[in-house]
């Protein structure tokens, strides 16, 4: 079955512990990327990634880390995680080919508080 | 820069009524894609349709149905005759490409039975 999955699914931390959420796709997909969702303001990209060790900033890079070591997997890290970044992140993959019938796919989410 | 627009923060409607979800973009790429998500309240994000800035076509599957107007830079979505498991947040999207989106704030659908 093609999924993407997300580790793990809740998380309360404290502020300045360092954590990494774990995103996997078993698609084959090059193109992965990180979103959070905050009420009243959609979802907003953190960083994608267009292949292996390939990566650049989405709209709110501030805060978070990823890397891209192999195709499978886009972990994403906070290394001081602060009050402000409570909230739903999502990983998504896709082939990004252009064709309409293509899609991004997207993990279940993980929801992340931060005291 | 990108920009979507979603003015209706929340609908509700009765059941059998039909709903029409407001999505307005601005961007400065001649070629760009346009796709509608639905997220229920078991939180996950469903695709519902992806349209690309040349295919101007509206798209109807099943009770859903699309309106894609360049001119006045829309892409409307309606349901007909909305059931209760319609009830979700729905997010209307636009990017260069699949994985680069810009998302709108989300419209809240409830409908009640």
């Amino acid at each position: 079955e093609a999924q993407v999955t997300q580790n793990p699914r809740y998380l309360i931390t404290v502020t300045g512990k360092k954590l990494t959420v774990t995103c996997s796709q078993n698609m084959n997909h090059e193109y992965m990327s990180w979103y959070r969702q905050d009420p009243g303001l959609g979802l907003r990209q953190i960083y994608y990634s267009m292949n292996v060790e390939v990566t650049d900033k989405g709209d709110v890079p501030e805060g978070y880390k990823v890397s891209r070591k192999e195709k499978r997997n886009f972990p994403l890290i906070l290394e001081s995680p602060s009050p402000n970044q409570t909230s739903l992140y999502f990983c998504a993959s896709s082939l990004g080919t252009g064709v309409n019938t293509d899609t991004q796919y997207f993990g279940p989410g993980t929801r992340l508080t931060v005291l | 820069a990108q920009k979507v627009t979603q003015a209706q923060t929340e609908i509700s409607v009765v059941e059998k009524e039909d709903v029409t979800l407001d999505c307005v973009y601005e961007t400065r790429d001649t070629t760009y894609y346009l796709f509608w998500y639905k997220q229920p309240p078991s939180g996950e994000l469903v695709f519902l349709i992806r349209r690309n800035s040349f295919d101007e076509q509206n798209e109807i599957s099943g009770r859903y149905s699309w309106n894609f107007q360049k001119s006045t830079s829309s892409f409307n979505f309606t349901i007909t005759a909305s059931q209760v498991v319609d009830s979700a947040v729905y997010f209307c999207a636009l990017g260069p490409n699949d994985y680069k989106l810009s998302f709108g704030a989300g419209t809240t659908v409830t409908v009640r039975a």
